[in-house]
Parts: C-alpha cells; sequence; structure tokens
C-alpha cells in the first residue's frame, strides 16, 4: 500500500461544475495535509493545508479531513478552465517527521 | 509572502560539467530545505532534506558524493550536480519550509530544467 494514494485522472468537470480531488493516506498518526496545485512544466504552489478534522474553505477551495477514514479531500467550486493543472496531495507522515510524503496527484481538466 | 527563489531556471550543459543551483528563502528564514527532482509525466522525487549547518539527509538510492548539498546560512541552500551525465537531466525543484517542526507548508522554488547533452 502506498502511503499517499490519488487517482491519477484525469478528471474532467464543465466551467462553472464542483471538482471534487481524493486523497487517502496510510499512517493513522499523519498530523497535516497539504494541496499543491502544479501546472504542467511549473513547480508546485501550496494551495491549502489542514490539520483539524472537518472543513477549511478558502475562497472556491475547501479541505475536508477525516483521520478516522484517512483520506483528505480538495473541492474546487465554480472550476474554471485555468484550474486545469495536476492537484498533488501532501502528507507530512509521524514516522518521517521532516518531511512531506506526495501523492503521484490527480490530473483536472475543466471544459469550457 | 513565503517567496522561494531558485536559480537558474534552465541550464543546458555538456557531460561531464558541474552545476550548481542556488535556493534562497526571499522574506522569511528557512531553518529546513529540500530537493526535489522530477521527471516527465511523474511525481515529485524527494532527494535529501537540508537543516542549515548540519549535514543534508539524504534518501534511499540518492548518491551524496554526486549530489552535493550545502545549507551555509538560514536564506541559502545550494545543489551541486558533479560531473553530470545525461541521466542526471531532469527539473530539480527546492523548496523551503519556516519553523523547525514538520507541520509547516513547504514552499517551493520556480524549479530549473537541467538538459546534459
Amino acid at each position: 500500500q502506498k502511503e499517499v494514494e490519488q487517482n491519477s485522472g484525469p478528471l474532467s468537470v464543465p466551467e462553472g461544475a464542483i471538482a471534487s480531488l481524493n486523497c487517502t493516506y496510510s499512517d493513522r498518526g499523519s498530523q497535516s495535509f497539504f494541496w499543491y496545485r502544479q501546472y504542467s512544466g511549473k513547480s508546485p504552489e501550496l494551495i491549502m493545508f489542514i490539520y483539524s478534522n472537518g472543513d477549511k474553505e478558502d475562497g472556491r477551495f475547501t479541505a475536508q479531513l477525516n483521520k478516522a477514514s484517512q483520506y483528505v479531500s480538495l473541492l474546487i467550486r465554480d472550476s474554471q478552465p485555468s484550474d486545469s493543472a495536476t492537484y498533488l496531495c501532501a502528507v507530512n507522515l509521524r514516522t518521517g517527521f521532516q518531511k512531506l510524503v506526495f501523492g503521484t496527484g490527480t490530473r483536472l481538466l475543466v471544459s469550457p | 509572502g513565503a517567496v522561494v527563489s531558485q536559480h537558474p531556471s534552465r541550464v543546458i550543459c555538456k557531460s561531464g560539467t558541474s552545476v550548481k543551483i542556488e535556493c534562497r528563502s526571499l522574506d522569511f528564514q528557512a531553518t529546513t530545505m529540500f530537493w526535489y527532482r522530477q521527471f516527465p509525466k511523474q511525481s515529485l522525487m524527494l532527494m535529501a532534506t537540508s537543516n542549515e549547518g548540519s549535514k543534508a539527509t539524504y534518501e534511499q538510492g540518492v548518491e551524496k558524493d554526486k549530489f552535493l548539498i550545502n545549507h551555509a546560512s538560514l536564506t541559502l541552500s545550494t545543489l551541486t550536480v558533479t560531473s553530470a551525465h545525461p541521466e542526471d537531466s531532469s527539473f530539480y525543484i527546492c523548496s523551503a519550509r519556516t519553523g523547525g517542526i514538520g507541520n509547516q507548508p513547504q514552499h517551493f522554488g520556480d524549479g530549473t530544467r537541467l538538459s546534459i547533452l
């Protein structure tokens, strides 16, 4: 089992729809969770981070964390073509305190 | 805030050349910096973790004598690819994190695209 798993996609949604991106992790003791967006040929940029169970909202983005089920998700409301990118889930595993473990990413395609 | 600058953005050089990449945190002090490489259509692969004033911690399979890391100050880390060969061609990305605990986010530089001829 991979430490952080994401569906590679692509996830295709029409403009204006809600995009839902999911991530599961293996270490129940994981403490912090991050979502990064990476455009093709560019480096990742931080979108959101979440530490506590529940929802955290920032503009059109909502991160959801469920530690009991060991999953974290990212919702993008009113999706725009400019949101088309690969979304990386990253987890700070308890066993690797300093570093983040990244999923392979989910490619999102938003069609006009 | 939390801006990380990485230079150069692109390097093309001959096989056998050593290449130095700089990573700077511009508006914060980074006690920990990380170096990643990414091959086309693959995810990030952590190469090493760099703490200011101490030796870097390399991931399994990464040759420390080939990828020299120096973190001499709280705002600068460098990665030197020694005697680079075509198989070292990749996208190298650094990141920096504030604070000494792992739950702070990492902020990434723009990356360096290295092409070895």
